[in-house]
């Protein structure tokens, strides 16, 4: 069974720091494309980073390019989003998830839980 | 990027009754090599993560009742829940793959009339 847990979610000050944590269980966790998708209280889903399974390459969304960093640990099947310069409009509920197959260019079957991520002074 | 734009924002649809979602991408999301649309749709209830519903534009997921259909290509897709059930009562999303940034429409809520 695939499962997502996100921690590492909480209250910070803008321009703060925080790394979100993944724990993945279930599949073949190197060879996975990993997703960080974003909610905004009472807003639509924003799709934020990924990591293509079997490589390093990365992408991201203009609104995080340069303050937002994911990477992954094989060894612990972990997935990490770093997030720096924090801003207000960066609170939202943080989603990692990964389809069913391992491509990027999927739909996405799982989602862990979520993570809450407020950005206040 | 790839604008995926949904219509309406909000549907109220009586118990039984058909309702259905569109969604638009300003630009195509079909692959001719695979003869695919890129466009997959997701439920949403409160306080609960996405559930895929159809990916493929109109291939079900495993487990997802019958009576939730996709169609389309290219660019417009729609949605149709045949008989509108409460348990169905949610935000809907489309969401293209097929180009980087990912991206999802606005959502449609769908409620009981």
């Amino acid at each position: 069974e695939v499962q997502l847990l996100e921690s590492g979610g909480g209250l910070v000050q803008p321009g703060g720091s925080l790394r979100l944590s993944c724990a993945a269980s279930g599949f073949t966790f190197s060879s996975y494309a990993m997703n960080w998708v974003r909610q905004s209280p009472g807003k639509g889903l924003e799709w934020v980073s990924s990591i293509i399974g079997g490589s390093s390459t990365t992408y991201y969304a203009d609104a995080v390019q340069g303050r937002f960093t994911i990477s992954r640990d094989s060894s612990k099947n972990t997935l990490y989003l770093q997030m720096n310069s924090l801003r207000a409009d960066d609170t939202a509920v943080y989603y990692c998830a990964t389809p069913f197959s391992g491509n990027y260019h999927e739909g996405i079957d799982y989602w862990g839980q979520g993570t809450l991520v407020t950005v206040s002074s | 990027d790839i604008v995926m734009t949904q219509s309406p924002e909000s549907l109220a649809v009586s118990l039984g009754e058909r309702a259905t979602i569109n969604c638009k991408s300003s630009q195509s999301v079909f692959s001719s090599p695979n003869n695919k649309s890129y466009l997959a749709w997701y439920q949403q209830k409160p306080g609960h993560p996405p559930k895929l519903l159809i990916h493929w534009a109109s291939d079900r997921e495993s487990g997802v009742p019958d009576r939730f259909s996709g169609i389309g290509s290219g660019t417009d897709f729609t949605l149709t829940i045949s008989s509108l059930q409460a348990e169905d009562v949610a935000v809907y999303y489309c969401q293209q793959y097929y180009g980087t940034p990912l991206t999802f429409g606005g959502g449609t809520k769908v409620e009981v009339k």
